[in-house]
């Protein structure tokens, strides 16, 4: 089971930290991604961190601004989000990869947490 | 980044008949050293997240009903559903994993006519 919070609403230019706690699996024997989907359309890839953080990447379009980590003692990874931006606004899903390294096989989702980015 | 493109953007099947959808990629997303396409299929449920359906373009999740079936290489790939059921309504998603980013197609609506 994966369970994101942290979602809401925030002005744009501030921050948010979403956090994703894990249960059901070993956590540390697995990458996880952050996908987001903004209302009524598409899935776009965030970013992703492989089991022991050795690996880590970013969408162009949150390059800079997003930073990803995880703490595996906690089964938990996050996603803080800082200089918000009105297109930033979405779903974000906490999804776990099929292995340890970030290979983008997307084999479970959480239910996702909805961050919404307006003044 | 590698494009995904779907067709239909949306279709309409009577039940008990046969779906079929279709994505290309921009690039070739077969991996030659190993003989696999880094291609996905997902199913999104309203008000749910993405399920799995197929990985490597043909392989079926476990669990997942075998009247879906996935098929195709290199940058063009079909999913199939067989004797469409009223639960398969939804939309559904292709996505690649040959690089990084991993991206999806805009997605195909699947309703009952």
């Amino acid at each position: 089971q994966l369970v994101e919070s942290g979602g809401g609403l925030v002005r744009p230019g501030r921050s948010l930290r979403l956090s994703c706690t894990a249960s059901g699996f070993t956590f540390d024997d697995y990458a996880m991604h952050w996908v987001r989907q903004a209302p009524g359309k598409g899935l776009e890839w965030v970013s992703h961190i492989s089991w022991n953080s050795g690996a880590i990447a970013y969408a162009d379009s949150v390059k800079g601004r997003f930073t990803v980590s995880r703490d595996n003692a906690k089964n938990s990874v996050y996603l803080q989000m800082n200089s918000l931006r009105p297109e930033d606004t979405a779903f974000y899903y906490c999804v776990k990869d099929k292995i340890a390294a970030a290979e983008g096989r997307f084999d479970y989702w959480g239910q996702g947490t909805l961050v919404t980015v307006s003044s | 980044d590698i494009v995904m493109t779907q067709s239909p953007d949306s279709l309409a099947v009577s039940l008990g008949e046969r779906a079929s959808i279709n994505c290309k990629s921009s690039q070739s997303v077969l991996y030659s050293s190993n003989n696999k396409n880094y291609l996905a299929w997902y199913q999104q449920k309203p008000g749910q997240p993405p399920k799995v359906l197929i990985y490597w373009a043909s392989a079926r999740e476990s669990g997942v009903p075998a009247r879906f079936s996935g098929s195709g290489s290199g940058t063009d790939f079909t999913l199939t559903i067989n004797s469409l059921q009223a639960e398969d309504v939804a939309i559904y998603y292709c996505q690649q994993y040959y690089g990084t980013p991993p991206t999806f197609g805009q997605g195909t609506t699947l309703e009952i006519k």
